[in-house]
């Protein structure tokens, strides 16, 4: 049973423009919320993350929504670059457990 | 920087061998985990360890066995390898913590197939 879902398997922006990435989970026990970014023939990377006490973390282009009310969190990435195609992970945790969904495939169009 | 690194990047068995899938870490984590991942599933967690000797079962651990002999490394073992074990398999660590703590750093991957 997925715990962690991104429902959407790719997504294609255009270069400059906002890419959003997004996931629902379904375990209300989970207080950490993370972001990887992983691309070909390489491991995942970790990008950005957020506890259950905030709603918005930012790095950079990269912000991280979380609505806790709705279980869900999104990535934001603005401006996107061609740089940034790539899988992206979100994962959601306890602190006994770390969960993962099954990645969404960006593709930065120049 | 957290360096993870796997012994393979590509290997190649036949059904019924048995498969080493070696990971060593060099940032003193406590931590190390293996997963595979398959398309429309994610990472799927097959075994934790949080000390030398220490192992714990994850999502799908049959077929598997680890071992973790010192702290830097942690070796996944195909008992007898099936092709539905055909995979990407990520080897991560992390700081001592529960297993969802901390951010995870991850090894490059081996791409396993079975024949």
């Amino acid at each position: 049973d997925q715990q962690v879902k991104q429902n959407s398997p790719s997504l294609s922006v255009q270069e400059g423009r906002i890419s959003i990435l997004n996931c629902d989970y379904t375990n209300s026990m989970f207080d950490y919320f993370l972001w990887y970014k992983k691309y070909p023939a390489e491991g995942p990377t970790f990008l950005i993350s957020i506890s259950s006490i905030k709603d918005k973390n930012e790095d950079g282009r990269f912000t991280v929504f979380l609505n806790k009310s709705a279980k869900h969190l999104s990535l934001h990435i603005v401006p996107s670059q061609p740089g940034d195609s790539a899988v992206y992970f979100c994962a959601a945790s306890d602190n006994n457990d770390m969960r993962f969904g099954a990645g969404t495939r960006l593709t930065v169009k120049p | 920087d957290v360096k993870v690194t796997q012994s393979s990047r590509y290997l190649v068995k036949r059904t019924g061998e048995k498969v080493f899938l070696e990971c060593v870490q060099d940032m003193d984590h406590e931590n190390m985990f293996w997963y595979r991942q398959d398309p429309g599933l994610g990472l799927r967690l097959i075994y934790f360890s949080y000390d030398v000797k220490m192992k714990e079962k994850g999502d799908i651990p049959e077929g598997y066995s680890v071992s973790r002999e010192k702290k830097e490394r942690f070796s996944l073992i195909l008992e007898s390898a099936s092709t539905n074990q055909t995979s990407m398999y990520l080897c991560a660590s992390s700081l001592l913590g529960g297993a969802g703590s901390y951010e995870q750093y991850f090894g490059p991957g081996t791409r396993l197939t079975v024949t």
